[in-house]
This record gives structure tokens, sequence and C-alpha cells, in this order.
């Protein structure tokens, strides 16, 4: 089935450092959401994107569509504490389901 | 606007108990869709739910079932719990069905099989 690979799995970084994470399709996707998951809550939707080249920003992140609908790419500038929690990519199989990457743990310490 | 309701947040069940989940969505959505996150199974598809009708179905078996009610709240029910089953179920509104919308989480409902 199609699945959604992210990468890295893990991450720890310093404050105040720019963080890069992707995810790979093994199909076309043609819309891709990044969320972010903090511990005992429910994931939270960050960006949405509906186009191939695509480049949306939320504050200090920015997700990009990539140009061959397989790969979106989610960065985070001058990280930050509260930026710690588990970051997800989305989008539709073709089976009209919602699925998932498998998660892109973020650390920052001070 | 308010978000997406869960409730209980947290429940202890025993073995070959039944449990029934409820979802309120943000208001003027009318999908809902159920997921149960594990750690070893990340987030996974249950069902989703548009106008009180079932309009999708992940591949898990005939103890998950849930349903929509005429003001697009949706419980789901589990019944003969097993140990596996421990989770946190996750419950998502859009304001249409299908995948390609977004879909706005709950704080999810832990359930704990002993």
């Amino acid at each position: 089935g199609q699945q959604l690979n992210q990468s890295p799995q893990s991450m720890f970084i310093q404050e105040g450092e720019d963080v890069s994470m992707n995810c790979t399709s093994s199909s076309i996707f043609n819309t891709w959401l990044w969320y972010k998951q903090e511990p005992g809550e429910g994931p939270v939707l960050l960006i949405a994107l509906y186009k191939a080249g695509e480049l949306t920003s939320n504050g200090r992140l920015t997700a990009q569509f990539g140009i061959t609908r397989k790969d979106s790419f989610l960065n985070i500038s001058a990280s930050i504490p509260s930026d710690v929690g588990i970051y997800f990519c989305a989008g539709p199989a073709d089976t009209d389901k919602l699925i998932f990457g498998t998660g892109t743990r973020l650390q920052v310490f001070p | 606007k308010a978000g997406v309701t869960q409730t209980p947040r947290y429940l202890i069940k025993t073995r070959g108990q039944q449990v029934t989940l409820s979802c309120s969505p943000i208001s003027g959505h009318r999908s809902v869709s159920w997921y149960q996150q594990t750690p070893g199974q990340g987030l996974q598809f249950l069902f989703e739910y548009f106008s009180e009708t079932q309009r999708n179905k992940g591949n898990f078996p005939g103890r998950f079932s849930g349903r929509q009610f005429s003001n697009s709240r949706s419980e789901m029910n589990v019944s003969t719990l097993e140990l596996g089953d421990s989770a946190l179920y996750l419950c998502a509104s859009s304001i249409q069905w299908g995948s390609s919308y977004e879909q706005y989480f709950g704080p999810g409902t832990r359930l704990t099989v002993t």
C-alpha cells in the first residue's frame, strides 16, 4: 500500500538552529498536510499544500510541495523550546483515506 | 470557534468489555474521521462519516464500529476489548468528506485495556 516515509526520525538541536525535515511517497499526492503533535494532545494542523511547487509559510514554519508531487519539506527557522513535538506529514491515499507519515521527533535544547 | 472535543479523555477497561467514545466536531464541519494511534503502528485510519453515512473504512476488525448523528456528533464503539486495543483514539473533523480536505483533530481519548 501507499506509504509516507519521513526523515529524519528524530532530531536533537540547539535553540536558535534551523530545522529541515522531509516526507516522501511512493506515489503522487495532490495534497500535503503538515501536523505537529505534543505529548498528550492531538495533532495540530500547521500547513496545507495543494499545488506542486507551492511554498507556504506559517510564522517561522515554511513548507513546500515537491515538484514531483511525491515529496514535501518542512523547515523551521530559529527554533525555540516550544517547537518540541512530533511532526507528521499526511496526504490522501488513492483510497481517499488520509495517511500519515512515521513522524519526526524534534527536541530543542536551550 | 470551539475546536473538536472528545470525551472521555482517559478510560481504563478490562479485556472483553466494550467501550464507547464520543466526538463533537467543529461547528459547521460535517465530516468526522477516527484514527487509532499507537507507538508501534503510528496513526491509522479507522473510518470516516459524513451526513450520518460511513464514507470510508480502514482495515480494522468488525469489533470497531461507529456512527454519526444528525448534529454531526460521532461515536465509536469497540466491543470485546483486547489488550492490543490500548491506544490513543483521535477524532478529526473537516468541512467536506474525503482526504483532500484539511482535518482538525481533537485531543484524543487515551484507552487502556488491562
